[in-house]
């Protein structure tokens, strides 16, 4: 992988379902991994910065997890509310290019009641 | 805390004119970086400005320029602009003088090219 890669590109949950989606990265160079949730009209939201393999964060239902080895991280959503409905952006962040976020295209996520 | 602000939030220009974007970092922050999102894909790194010089710079031409104030505030500039200019513009500010990494942004100004 050369570039940031997010899938699925959008997503539909009901309300109260759990979901996860994935965020693959370059694994060489891996300095730091970043989520933001961005919603329409806002400025996008820092979620968590991981830096270490096997990392897991925890910000109330999301949680997110990381292998550097591989190359990827998973963000999960536990018991979908409407107000979680954005878009979610990984960015990756590397030795040789400390500070530059390189960012993937986001997954969207709408939650429906 | 106000946070990164913005300014304007839309603008709309014509082919060819020059564009000033500004930015003003959230209080404590002394690292500005300017990104570029176009419809359907994720933003863009064009540069970074740190001690009021430029610290690194993504693939963005010439026509793409930045300035830093001592306040840490921020202007990007757009000269001869095209179509493609087209997109939302978004600044993040940091702390690198103080070693730590994590980026808050601004809400972006659109700009529309015609």
């Amino acid at each position: 992988i050369l570039n940031v890669e997010q899938s699925p590109q959008s997503l539909h949950v009901q309300e109260g379902d759990s979901t996860n989606f994935t965020c693959s990265f370059p694994s060489s160079n891996f300095y730091a991994l970043h989520w933001y949730r961005w919603e329409t009209a806002k400025s996008p939201e820092a979620l968590f910065v991981m830096t270490l393999n096997g990392d897991e964060k925890k910000k109330g239902r999301i949680s997110a997890t990381l292998n550097t080895k591989e190359g990827y991280s998973y963000l999960y959503i536990k018991g979908s509310q409407p107000e979680d409905s954005a878009t979610y952006l990984c960015a990756f962040m590397t030795t040789d290019s400390w500070g530059k976020l390189q960012f993937g295209a986001g997954t969207q996520v709408v939650v429906t009641p | 805390d106000a946070g990164v602000t913005q300014s304007p939030t839309h603008l709309i220009k014509t082919r060819g004119q020059q564009v000033t974007l500004r930015c003003s970092p959230k209080s404590g922050h002394d690292t500005v970086s300017w990104y570029q999102q176009a419809l359907g894909q994720g933003p863009q790194f064009i540069f970074q400005y740190y001690e009021e010089e430029e610290r690194q710079r993504g693939n963005f031409p010439d026509r793409f320029s930045g300035h830093q104030f001592p306040n840490y505030s921020s202007e990007l500039n757009v000269n001869a602009l095209l179509l493609g200019d087209s997109a939302l513009y978004l600044c993040a500010s940091s702390a690198l003088g103080q070693g730590t990494y994590e980026q808050y942004f601004g809400p972006g100004t659109r700009l529309t090219v015609t």
